[in-house]
Order: structure tokens, then sequence, then C-alpha cells
């Protein structure tokens, strides 16, 4: 099975920089996701990893090591608008290559 | 584009009747779609896969009599919850894969966004 574990909460300041940990256990995947939601609505997709090393978007990085079965998320110059869930998540290589979502991590941007 | 809608967005039920909750992909074909179950300050659970075609493929711990899934097209799948009660309540997401953007299938594809999620539906059971 897989098992993903995020921190629960995280509070940083707005203009920060924030480190999102995801460690995981799993039986093989083809890759690390990471996904935000706010209160209410719908995961969106941020950034991908099907390889070890950083993958930058814009504010958002991800970061992957398959060797210590770690991943990470890095915000710049947080916003306020970042407040949210954030989750990691694998694509199985099971049958139906399904999306198994970690923990999740709430971030709280304050002033 | 890649756009899935659900419907309703939310729902309010007596205890023992069903609610019909339905996922649809508007500009993609999706072989596959996936729901999901959230409660309050919890991670997405996948409760089961959804087949164009042919039956679910249900999570463990979920009750395939209780929540009914139907594929029926490419572009419809539904999810019913039957004899609702009070703990049923909750977020209910799906999502759909698009065929046309599988890098599992084209390793080419530099973008990997190839499940696309429904705005929720919040179902409240009296």
């Amino acid at each position: 099975g897989q098992s993903l574990e995020q921190p629960s909460e995280v509070t940083a300041v707005e203009g920060a920089i924030v480190q999102i940990n995801c460690t995981y256990q799993t039986s093989g995947f083809y890759g690390l996701s990471w996904y935000q939601q706010h209160d209410g609505g719908a995961p969106t997709f941020l950034s991908y990893n099907a390889l070890d090393g950083l993958e930058e978007t814009g504010r958002f990085s991800s970061f992957l090591s398959r060797s210590d079965s770690y991943g990470y998320l890095l915000l710049q110059e947080l916003q306020m608008k970042d407040s949210a869930s954030y989750f990691c998540a694998v694509r199985d290589r099971g049958a139906t290559n399904k999306l198994i979502f970690g923990t999740g991590t709430l971030l709280a941007v304050q002033p | 584009g890649a756009v899935v809608s659900q419907h309703p967005s939310w729902v309010i039920c007596k205890s023992g009747t069903s609610v019909k909750i339905e996922c649809r992909s508007l500009d993609f074909q999706a072989t596959t779609m996936f729901w999901y179950r959230q409660f309050p300050k919890q991670s997405l659970m996948l409760m089961a896969t959804s087949n164009e075609g042919s039956k679910a493929t249900y999570e463990q711990g979920v009750e395939k009599d209780k929540f009914l899934i139907n594929h029926a097209s490419l572009t419809l799948s539904t999810l019913t919850v039957t004899s609702a009660h009070p703990e049923d309540s909750s977020f209910y997401i799906c999502s759909a894969r698009d065929l046309g953007r599988d890098p599992i299938r084209d390793p080419n594809l530099s973008s990997y966004n190839e499940q696309f999620f429904g705005p929720g539906t919040r179902l409240t059971v009296l």
C-alpha cells in the first residue's frame, strides 16, 4: 500500500519561504505530485516530479529523492492567498494507476 | 479546457434517503473517473475508481452496495449514496483522467496534469 505523511500545519509570514515535507512508504509509483486546496474548493495541480531533483514553476518548487523516500514543496515570496491546504500525492503502479493523497498540510500565511 | 463539473454542489437530505451525485468531463473523454471523500480538515480518501462500461473498483472498507457507482459514458459518472446516514455527511469530489494527456502513455508530454478535479459536492444528512 501507499502511505504519505506530511506535517499537519505550518505557519509563515508574507514574503517568507516555506517548505512542506512529504515522506512516503510506497510499493512503487510513477511520480510525486503536489496539489493546493482552498477551503471548500477542489484540489488544483501545482507540480510534479517524475525523477529525482528539483522542479521549479514560478514561486513554487518541488523536490523528490526516491532513495530517501522524501519530497518537499517549496513556496517562495509567500502571499496571503497561499493560505490553503497542500497535499502530496503519488500515482501508483497498480491496475487503475490511482492517485493517493498525503495527509495534508494546512499553511497559514500571516501578515 | 479540461473542465470537470459536479452536480449538485451541495445537498441536504434526510436520513434513510438516497442521493445521486453526477460528475461530468465537459471537454474531454475520460475512461476513468475517481471518487473521493473528504471530511473536515482531513485528506482526500479515494473511495472507488470508475471505469466506463465496467464495474467500479472499490477501495478497502468502502461498501459497494451503499455507494453505487455508474460510469455510463465517457463523460459521465454518478455516485449514489443509498440509505444515507448522518455519518455519510462529507465533501465528495470526483476527478477525471484525460486519455489524451496521460504521460504514462506518452512520455513526451511536458506537463503532468492529466487528472482533473470537480468542484465537489457537500452532502449533509440530517
